[in-house]
């Protein structure tokens, strides 16, 4: 059964950069395409990027400037930054597994989320 | 970008009837949309993909169709633990999307 699970902090400060871990148990994180979505509080759901194969990513193009997306293999884990964030990065973060290996896939395994807040 | 619309915002049913819940697209979005339920407090889960494809262990009463830009999921009997918010996505170019259909119990 395939598990992911979300870590990092739950509070950073307006312009500083946002980092979390993803990690993933019951499958390769070589095998598939590996995903960030978002959810503001009560609001609805953003794709922020992917990330597959060797490091290729795909990126929400309203974030790129701010983001990295990044695959540790050894720790079957991925990552995501988002620099200078502010009051409008606080949401749900999720990570999610494509459900086949292709850029159109949907998502069949999901995180159970992390809130981040961002406020001084 | 690819703008989703669902309607209704909102959906008043009683359990045991017919939901119908649609998906308009900006543009045709072929066959790569998908819906999710999600409930309060968990991630959102894929009920349908490709248009018509229903998930692992996904009841035979969630059903999708539609094509193009117009796309429908239909549950055909509701059951209590149905009442929850259902989106649309899209991964035509880059992944959308819509704003969600809140189920409620009438």
């Amino acid at each position: 059964q395939v598990q992911l699970q979300e870590s990092g902090p739950g509070l950073v400060k307006p312009s500083e950069t946002l980092s979390l871990t993803c990690t993933v148990s019951g499958a390769s994180i070589i095998s598939n395409y590996w995903s960030w979505i978002r959810q503001p509080p009560g609001k609805g759901l953003e794709w922020i990027g992917d990330i597959y194969f060797r490091g290729t990513t795909d990126y929400n193009p309203s974030l790129k400037s701010r983001l990295t997306i990044s695959l540790d293999t050894p720790k079957n884990q991925f990552s995501l930054k988002l620099s200078s964030v502010s009051a409008a990065d606080t949401a749900v973060y999720y990570c999610a597994r494509s459900l086949y290996y292709s850029v159109a896939s949907p998502w069949d395994n999901w995180g159970q989320g992390t809130l981040v807040t961002v406020s001084s | 970008e690819i703008v989703l619309t669902q309607s209704p915002a909102t959906l008043s049913l009683s359990p045991g009837e017919r939901a119908t819940l649609s998906c308009r697209a900006s543009q045709s979005v072929s066959t790569y949309l998908a819906w999710y339920q999600q409930k309060p407090g968990q991630a959102p889960r894929l009920l349908i993909y490709d248009d018509t494809n229903r998930a692992t262990g996904i009841p035979a009463r969630f059903s999708g169709s539609g094509s193009g830009t117009d796309f429908t999921l239909t549950i055909s009997s509701l059951e209590a633990e149905d009442f929850a918010v259902y989106y649309c996505q899209q991964r035509s170019n880059w992944p959308t999307f819509g704003q969600g259909t809140k189920l409620e119990i009438k």
